[in-house]
């Protein structure tokens, strides 16, 4: 059964200070897609940052940065000079290949404290 | 690009009434996809549809109904409603489908209470 599990419900992080939300997931395919996505007060997901598991390098997109650890099936989320505007709830997610069924850890609610 | 739109955007119901949900994807994506999200079950997974046929369903008993139309946009049907359908029923759309990688995009969701 593919699962994902972030173990970290709620972290908090001074601004401009860097943070790393965790996550593992399990599967038995060999190359695959890892995503996070951001939940605002405002409730909309939004895409943060993808990865091909293919790729070795780790995904990056500004200030947010991912550790894939493939053999570990680790992918953290790094989060470089934090942002008011980052306060969210974060979701690691997996899509098998086999469709659009994603399946979501429960969620890191980050606070960026001023 | 207009993102994915979703309507109603909140409403109540009362036990035992049925709700549509519609959903319409981003322009040229034909895949539409289904999550509802509650605080002690979070994100699950209803369906997805891709050109007018369902192509996954999650666990949900068969109350819970969806189709596509051919301009690919996505009504969602809950029968007989029950207290635990109260949730936050989110809509994602991607260009294709059956494929790893496809970035799914959500809309903003629609707030059911059922009362």
């Amino acid at each position: 059964a593919q699962t994902v599990t972030q173990s970290q419900p709620e972290m908090s992080v001074q601004e401009a200070e860097t943070v790393t939300l965790s996550c593992t997931y399990d599967t038995s395919e060999n190359n695959y897609y890892l995503f996070w996505y951001k939940q605002p007060p405002s409730r909309q997901m939004i895409l943060v940052i993808r990865q091909e598991a293919y790729k070795q390098q780790n995904a990056t997109e500004n200030r947010f940065s991912v550790n894939f650890q493939k053999a570990a099936k680790s992918f953290s989320l790094k989060i470089s000079d934090s942002q008011l505007g980052d306060t969210a709830m974060y979701f690691c997610a997996y899509p098998p290949n086999t469709g659009n069924q994603f399946y979501f850890g429960t969620g890191t609610s980050l606070t960026v404290i001023p | 690009k207009a993102g994915v739109t979703q309507t109603p955007r909140y409403l109540i119901k009362t036990r035992g009434q049925q709700v549509t949900l519609s959903c319409s994807p981003i322009s040229g994506h034909r895949s539409v996809s289904w999550y509802q999200q509650t605080p002690g079950q979070g994100l699950q997974f209803l369906f997805e549809y891709f050109s007018e046929t369902q192509r996954n369903k999650g666990n949900f008993p068969g109350r819970f109904s969806g189709r596509q139309f051919s301009n690919s946009r996505s009504e969602m049907n809950v029968s007989t409603l029950e207290l635990g359908d109260s949730a936050l029923y989110l809509c994602a759309s991607s260009v294709g489908t059956g494929l790893s990688g496809n970035t799914i995009y959500f809309g903003e969701g629609s707030w059911l209470t059922v009362v």
